[in-house]
């Protein structure tokens, strides 16, 4: 079946660029998302990719797709400490009627 | 629009005692799913709903555990008898036909 990896922490100083790897097993995947959850919170898209695209840029955020290594990363620049928090990896297959893989989630820690 | 709404946000009981969650999702959305989220197992999917009709509870942990879409605005995940085991915080979501997840703030429950 799928399966979504990413490391579980990374820590970086208020302003420096931050960088979370993931990594996916089906190469099928339609779709690539991002989520960020605050503490307390719900999960919330942050960005998507489609995977005819290599890159997407959103102001701060950059998504960048590596098909052939089924690797996905997401740049936060500038990175503020309003950016703490974790940060989740999902595909999906098919969009109309399946469901997304979750990977466990990368805790970003931002320190002043 | 308001969001995912899920009631109650809090919910603490006894254990062996019935606990209902409630989830109205956004409005066009066709999809909806129920998630549960622990620092032990990460988020687990434990059912999806297309178009009202329940696709996949394959996650869902025992038949203890019931989910309901009766209409396409409201959803139930009903738990009975429920245990200690079960306390972890639930959340809904609902799905756009691009695949982009919308979650509610989840119902923490907690059962004692």
């Amino acid at each position: 079946g799928e399966d979504v990896e990413q490391s579980l922490f990374l820590s970086v100083r208020e302003g420096d660029s931050s960088v979370i790897n993931c990594t996916y097993t089906d190469s099928s995947s339609t779709y690539l998302y991002w989520y960020k959850q605050e503490p307390g919170a719900g999960l919330q898209l942050l960005t998507y990719i489609f995977s005819n695209m290599d890159m997407k840029q959103d102001q701060r955020l950059t998504v960048l797709l590596n098909k052939k290594d089924k690797h996905l990363s997401l740049r936060i620049a500038d990175t503020q400490t309003g950016d703490s928090a974790i940060y989740f990896c999902a595909e999906s297959l098919n969009t109309n009627a399946g469901k997304s893989t979750f990977g466990d989630g990368t805790t970003l820690t931002v320190k002043p | 629009d308001a969001g995912v709404i899920q009631s109650p946000r809090h919910e603490v009981t006894e254990m062996g005692q019935e606990v209902t969650l409630r989830c109205k999702p956004i409005s066009g959305h066709n999809s909806l799913f129920w998630y549960r989220q622990t620092m032990m197992r990460g988020l687990e999917l434990l059912i999806y709903f297309n178009n009202n009709v329940p696709i996949d509870d394959s996650g869902m942990p025992e038949d203890r555990f019931s989910a309901k879409m009766p209409n396409a605005s409201f959803s139930t995940l009903k738990i009975q008898p429920s245990e200690p085991r079960d306390s972890a915080v639930y959340f809904c979501a609902s799905r756009t036909d691009r695949g982009e997840q919308y979650f509610g703030p989840g119902t923490r429950l907690t059962v004692t």
